[in-house]
């Protein structure tokens, strides 16, 4: 089966701590994408990357940090710098085609004990 | 700030009735919309996307663009009960990003 996974599906980090979160994807896809979601409200990009070995930050970095060694994974670090990490993080993955559609992982939740 | 505007509802409709969903962009150089349906918990998961004046149509689904009035709607017909979500309007940016509407929160009351 193609898709996207991340893990874990729930993480608890005590204030202070850095934790990643993990994205992995089997469609071939070259871009990624984290993006962040908090209750009742949209998505905010907080990093993406269009190919290996490069990404950019989006309208929220501060605070989190990213690798894109490989093509299939995303990994997101957020960091003891974010003051308010609490959310539900969401990785996506885009098909490169005309409209380049973007398509999500399962999400992890992460609240600050 | 390139922004994207919805009704946060919540839209209540009766069963079998048709939902009307609707989104304005500020950016006039968009060239790809998109909705999706997101449940409470869950990721958001595709229902269309749409990039030509006019209607698409996908099952129960319509999507609408109007490009100079800069708005895009999502009609569906037949409402079921199963169709309460929330529906996220996207619009692309430059670069392939995505900037995303705060949702609209579908009842579908049977």
């Amino acid at each position: 089966d193609g898709g996207i996974t991340q893990s874990p599906k729930y993480l608890f980090r005590k204030e202070g701590q850095n934790v990643t979160l993990s994205c992995e994807q089997n469609l071939n896809h070259d871009a990624m994408y984290w993006y962040r979601q908090d209750p009742g409200q949209g998505l905010r990009l907080i990093y993406y990357s269009q190919i290996v070995n490069d990404f950019q930050k989006g309208d929220i970095a501060e605070g989190y940090s990213v690798s894109r060694e490989k093509k299939e994974s995303f990994p997101l670090t957020v960091t003891s710098a974010q003051k308010n990490p609490t959310a539900f993080y969401l990785c996506a993955s885009s098909d490169g085609g005309p409209t380049d559609t973007q398509y999500f992982g399962p999400g992890t939740r992460l609240t600050v004990l | 700030q390139k922004e994207v505007e919805q009704n946060s509802g919540p839209l209540s409709v009766p069963e079998g009735a048709i939902a009307s969903l609707n989104c304005t962009y500020s950016d006039r150089g968009s060239q790809s919309f998109f909705w999706y349906r997101q449940y409470s918990g869950k990721s958001p998961e595709l229902i269309m996307f749409i990039y030509s004046n006019g209607d698409k149509e996908d099952g129960r689904f319509t999507a609408q663009l109007n490009k100079a009035s800069q708005y895009v709607s999502l009609l569906i017909r037949d409402s079921q009960p199963s169709d309460s979500a929330t529906y996220l309007c996207a619009v692309n940016e430059y670069g392939n990003k995505l900037v995303f509407g705060a949702g609209t929160i579908l009842r579908v009351k049977s």
